[in-house]
């Protein structure tokens, strides 16, 4: 149990599906991050979340649109996706240190999304 | 971002001591050396992260060079849990959002 939850662990959809992502912590951070991993890459930093304002966005295709409502729970909703965005999404969240905290992530077991 | 260059692959036997190489030649003074790990089929998990001492925690030990250009992470006694891809990460601490690069990093077999 690392604290940090995603929903759904598996997900299909085709390339004209509209579907989202869940991630929530129970950490009491203040900064959440989306993560993509595709097979045989390095992961990719898509969004960073601090204290529910989007700070980060790695040049990250329209088609993926974060959401975070509060400091707890993090989305990110798909639209029109293509085959290429198949992969595990990993949700990670921190306390940053320059807000007292250790910076260290806690990362989810990640969903696996498949677009066919 | 500065970069960090690991070997691909290591293998160990279990109960055996591993030291897992990393290269930073390009590391700035405010950058810590961050290792996290893999397991399959599982996010990432923190190992441990220093600054320029040599750092110890219940999991392993990280060895900072003196120029700080390279560390490497000890695993006292490898177990088959510890068969995972190690992550070496600069990062700084204080900056603002923690945007960590992660790289390929270091696949770990163990042998049984």
């Amino acid at each position: 149990e690392t604290g940090v939850t995603q929903t759904p662990r598996h997900l299909v959809m085709g390339m004209t599906n509209k579907k989202s992502l869940k991630c929530e912590q129970h950490l009491g951070h203040n900064a959440m991050y989306w993560y993509k991993q595709s097979a045989k890459k390095p992961l990719e930093l898509m969004f960073v979340y601090s204290l529910e304002e989007r700070v980060e966005n790695n040049s990250v295709p329209s088609r993926f649109s974060p959401e975070c409502p509060n400091s707890s729970h993090l989305f990110l909703h798909l639209h029109t996706l293509q085959p290429e965005d198949s992969a595990l999404y990993l949700c990670a969240s921190s306390h940053q240190a320059h807000l007292g905290g250790t910076g260290e992530l806690f990362f989810g077991e990640g969903s696996r999304l498949t677009v066919l | 971002d500065a970069k960090t260059t690991q070997p691909n692959s290591m293998e160990s036997n279990e109960e055996e001591p591993v030291h897992l190489p990393c290269n930073h030649s390009t590391i700035s003074g405010t950058d810590y050396i961050h290792w996290y790990r893999q397991l399959p089929s599982q996010g990432p998990e923190y190992v441990i992260h220093g600054l320029t001492s040599n750092v110890n925690n219940r999991m392993a030990s990280l060895a900072i060079a003196e120029d700080r250009k390279s560390s490497t992470l000890i695993l006292h006694r490898a177990t088959l849990r510890d068969a995972a891809v190690y992550y070496c990460i600069l990062g700084r601490i204080g900056g603002g959002s923690e945007k960590l690069v992660f790289g390929k990093g270091t696949k770990l077999t163990v042998n049984p």
